[in-house]
């Protein structure tokens, strides 16, 4: 399995940042597993940003909640974030990963994309 | 400020054994939740390296050993080598956030 973002890599203070992660070598479609964002600022440590289930539900960062949308296509086989009144703060690598759904424990990230950086800058 | 708390740094020399602590809650591995580490190589996407506080991937030497009591948890490399030298991270769920979490990250340095 495979996963690669996508996206604009500048995006200016105030706009709405918008990547896509595709997935190769698997579907989307599949009960074991949640769809998630992870960000992490230059130099700084990882961030749990959203995850998604393949009917559309979803689980936000409540520190971005209201800030976030994550969503799935499961037509496309990806899944997409987007990131509204985007400032400063928010230039980070963006990770897109797999991650294991369990109802009893807390599931992990596996495998993970290569990353993309964006960065927010007028 | 992690809920998740990690040293900043760990060193030590080639074939010696490290341990890298991450200290939590009774909201998050204090409740019982498992964690998770990684390994994130300069310049390259974490790798999971320990899941399920204990359990290792295929392809994940045996000398590196996870742990889990009370409120905390730690990450165990034994012999260690060059190839060792990066950036680990401790994941785990707080109820309290209601929602996943990752500790500060710890930078292992072989001298």
């Amino acid at each position: 399995l495979q996963l690669q973002e996508s996206g604009p890599r500048l995006v200016k203070p105030s706009e709405t940042l918008s990547l896509t992660c595709s997935v190769s070598g698997g579907s989307i479609s599949t009960a074991f597993y949640y769809w998630a964002w992870i960000r992490q600022p230059p130099g700084k440590g990882l961030e749990w940003i959203a995850n998604v289930f393949y009917s559309g539900s979803t689980h936000y960062n409540p520190s971005l909640k209201g800030r976030v949308t994550i969503s799935v296509d499961t037509s496309k086989n990806l899944f997409s974030l987007r990131l509204s009144s985007v400032t400063a703060a928010d230039t980070a690598f963006y990770f897109c990963a797999r991650q294991m759904k369990s109802d009893q424990q807390p599931g992990w990230f596996h495998p993970w994309g290569q990353g993309t950086l964006v960065t927010v800058s007028s | 400020q992690s809920v998740l708390t990690q040293p900043p740094s760990v060193s030590g020399a080639p074939g010696q054994r490290v341990t890298i602590s991450c200290t939590g809650s009774t909201s998050n591995i204090g409740a019982g939740y498992d964690v998770h580490w990684y390994q994130q190589l300069p310049g390259t996407a974490p790798k999971l390296l320990i899941y399920g506080s204990i359990d290792r991937p295929a392809g994940v030497p045996d000398r590196f050993s996870g742990s889990k009591s009370g409120t905390s948890a730690s990450l165990a490399i034994t012999g260690l080598q060059a190839a060792d030298e990066a950036d680990y991270y401790c994941q785990s769920y707080d109820s309290s956030l209601s929602g996943w979490v990752f500790g500060g990250g710890t930078k292992l340095t072989v001298l």
